[in-house]
């Protein structure tokens, strides 16, 4: 069945560096890739999402490319703010498959 | 308001008692889900609704049970809870065909089986 692999935190970075969060992924056909952001206290909500090979979803800073050759979808941000700490989950939805799978999350705390 | 709604948001009980989480939207979607959150586990989904007459089982649906009541409303209940029954529930809700979802989600229901 359909699998999402993410990086396991937790993960700390200090304000303006440089962050990636690695998620690969295994499923047949082209699946949908996306990667949802829980901040304290709240429930998930959708950062970004690519739906098809080589395409780069884009949000808040935020950057993921739609890698098919490598099964691969790695969150990336240039510079961090403290308002980024948040658990960070990758996920995918697959045709014929009715439900999103995701990664098990991975907590992003950034100090100033 | 929020779109998507979930109660209560903090909930404790003790083993063997039955227990209903509410979810209500107000997106119009036609499709609902429940899931649970469990550290280093993700979320994992208990059950899901594409219209009112359509309920199905999600991966671990095994001493859950569910209600449409509604295009608005998806209720979740845990017959007998149990101890590891213990853990974060999230509602969502989705408009977009398989392949494609998008998912808005409530709030979260904080649930400590004693």
């Amino acid at each position: 069945g359909d699998s999402v692999t993410q990086m396991e935190g937790p993960v700390t970075l200090s304000e303006e560096a440089f962050l990636t969060i690695n998620c690969t992924y295994t499923a047949t056909g082209y699946p949908s890739l996306f990667w949802y952001v829980q901040y304290p206290g709240e429930g998930l909500q959708l950062l970004l999402k690519a739906t098809k090979a080589d395409d780069k979803g884009s949000n808040k800073g935020f950057e993921a490319t739609y890698r098919k050759e490598t099964t691969s979808f790695h969150l990336e941000k240039g510079s961090v703010q403290v308002s980024d700490s948040a658990v960070y989950f990758c996920a995918l939805t697959n045709f014929g498959n009715e439900k999103l799978t995701f990664g098990t999350g991975t907590r992003l705390t950034i100090i100033p | 308001d929020a779109d998507v709604t979930q109660t209560p948001r903090n909930r404790i009980t003790k083993t063997g008692k039955r227990i209903m989480l509410e979810c209500s939207q107000t997106k119009g979607h036609d499709r609902m889900y429940w899931y649970r959150q469990d550290p280093g586990l993700g979320l994992r989904l208990i059950y899901y609704s594409f219209d009112v007459k359509d309920i199905n089982k999600g991966e671990i649906s095994d001493g859950y049970s569910v209600s449409r009541q509604a295009q608005a409303k998806f209720s979740l209940s845990l017959e007998s809870a149990i101890p590891n029954q213990t853990a974060l529930y999230f509602c969502a809700t989705s408009d977009q065909p398989s392949g494609q979802e998008t998912q808005y989600f409530g709030p979260g229901t904080r649930l400590l089986v004693l």
